[in-house]
């Protein structure tokens, strides 16, 4: 069974700042989710890969599956970028569908 | 631009009773998922559908639960008998063509309280 884990728990920074989340998990998998929980709950999808590195606006994301790794990188920080960052591993065993959740980065970015 | 909707936003039921929970997944979309949230515990897989039928399920999907594509639109989570500790967010989901390898939208969440 998968181990997602996530790092830190809690970060708080300040408005600007370079943020990095960190993921790994324990066996192999055939995709990565990173979504943003909202606190009033809902979950939006922000990429999925499968290696390399993804970019979307001041989001980077970069998977390396060797080292059953991956990191989450928000550029100019901004306070609505305050969010639980999550990621999900889907296993990479033949007929998996269920995505494998960490428990989530709680970012607050100061103004 | 489209997304996936769910119905109720909250709902709250006495122990024992039987719920529905709705769905409507994005018009093209053929993949179709359950999870659910504990409060201030990590999202979690209950069940994985495509072409009327399920296609996985975790460990917490027991009898209690089930799946049903009444007709072309809805995609519903019923928990037949239910209990304290099914108190959560249940979260649907769906994903295009390329089903798990695919990117997922998920609704909004139905809050569901037990009481």
């Amino acid at each position: 069974k998968n181990e997602v884990e996530q790092s830190p728990q809690n970060l708080t920074a300040q408005e600007g700042e370079f943020i990095t989340i960190n993921c790994s998990y324990s066996v192999g998998i055939s995709a990565l989710h990173w979504l943003q929980q909202h606190p009033g709950g809902g979950i939006v999808s922000l990429f999925m890969l499968s290696s390399g590195k993804k970019k979307h606006g001041r989001l980077i994301a970069t998977i390396n599956i060797q080292e059953k790794h991956s990191s989450l990188h928000i550029t100019a920080s901004h306070p609505r970028d305050s969010a639980v960052y999550i990621c999900a591993g889907l296993d990479s065993g033949g007929g998996a569908d269920g995505l494998t959740f960490g428990k989530g980065t709680h970012l607050i970015i100061q103004p | 631009e489209p997304e996936v909707t769910q119905t109720p936003s909250h709902q709250v039921t006495q122990m024992g009773q039987e719920v529905i929970l709705r769905c409507v997944p994005i018009s093209n979309h053929l993949y179709f998922y359950w999870y659910r949230q504990i409060l201030g515990q990590k999202v979690e897989f209950l069940v994985s559908f495509y072409n009327n039928e399920i296609s996985e399920k975790s460990e917490i999907f027991d009898d209690q639960f089930s799946v049903e594509r009444p007709d072309g639109s809805n995609f519903t989570l019923k928990i037949r008998s239910t209990k304290l500790e099914d108190s959560a967010m249940y979260f649907c989901a769906s994903s295009g063509l390329a089903g798990v390898l695919e990117e997922q939208f998920f609704g909004p969440g139905t809050r569901l309280t037990v009481l």
